[in-house]
């Protein structure tokens, strides 16, 4: 039984697109993650939502607009995709609002823009 | 601005010896630090974890050690199994930053046989 799916796992799609990640987690975590790894494999921190709360939004584009509608699901919905959005995306989970306790993550959406 | 760093992209040792592998990070308000490790086509996996308040903690073949005046932590695997073969990625937080985690590059091990 999966702890954090995401779907898809693979998404190619044209310039100027608009397209959704789905991630779920059956953990009972309250606090979810969304985190890119660009082209250098660089991890980093998009978003975090405690409870359904945003918690952090890093320096994002607009264009890239999480939704949490319960604790369970994190979603990510992208619009006017860009050739520079192509990179992993992962989904992750933990018990509280920390890395104290360790994040569970997802297997990553990789998405290529063309 | 890469807080995290791991200058070597990757290591090979054999089985049954000891893997090092190091992080440096030059901001000063971390005090939490993670080890994960990451198999190709899936996410990373958390391994080991220490504070900023111990110099050290081990579980089983993992310990990693912890120096704050270099600013800089390692992740000690002993013995070495080629099962560890994977990229394993330092990572930090502090409270302010609402426990972000910030990466390092990873570091690819290849264990031999």
């Amino acid at each position: 039984d999966t702890a954090v799916s995401q779907t898809p796992k693979y998404l190619v799609t044209q310039m100027g697109n608009d397209k959704s990640i789905k991630c779920e987690q059956n953990l009972g975590h309250d606090t979810m993650y969304w985190y890119k790894q660009d082209s250098k494999k660089f991890l980093k921190i998009m978003f975090s939502y405690n409870n359904k709360e945003l918690i952090i939004n890093e320096t994002v584009p607009n264009r890239f607009s999480p939704k949490s509608p319960d604790k369970a699901h994190l979603n990510l919905h992208i619009n006017s995709l860009e050739l520079g959005d192509s990179a992993v995306y992962f989904c992750a989970s933990s018990q509280g609002q920390g890395s104290h306790y360790g994040y569970t993550f997802g297997s990553g959406t990789r998405l290529t823009v063309v | 601005d890469q807080q995290v760093k791991q200058n070597s992209p990757s290591l090979s040792v054999q089985e049954g010896r000891i893997s090092i592998l190091n992080c440096d990070y030059t901001n000063s308000m971390f005090d939490y630090f993670l080890w994960y490790k990451k198999y190709p086509a899936e996410g990373p996996t958390f391994l080991i974890s220490i504070s900023s308040i111990k110099d050290k903690n081990e579980d089983g073949r993992f310990t990693v050690f912890l120096n704050k005046s270099a600013k800089h932590l390692s992740l000690h695997i002993v013995p070495s199994q080629p099962g560890d073969s994977a990229v394993y990625f330092c990572a930090a937080s502090y409270s302010n930053s609402g426990y972000a985690l910030n990466f390092g590059k990873g570091t690819s091990l290849l264990v031999t046989p």
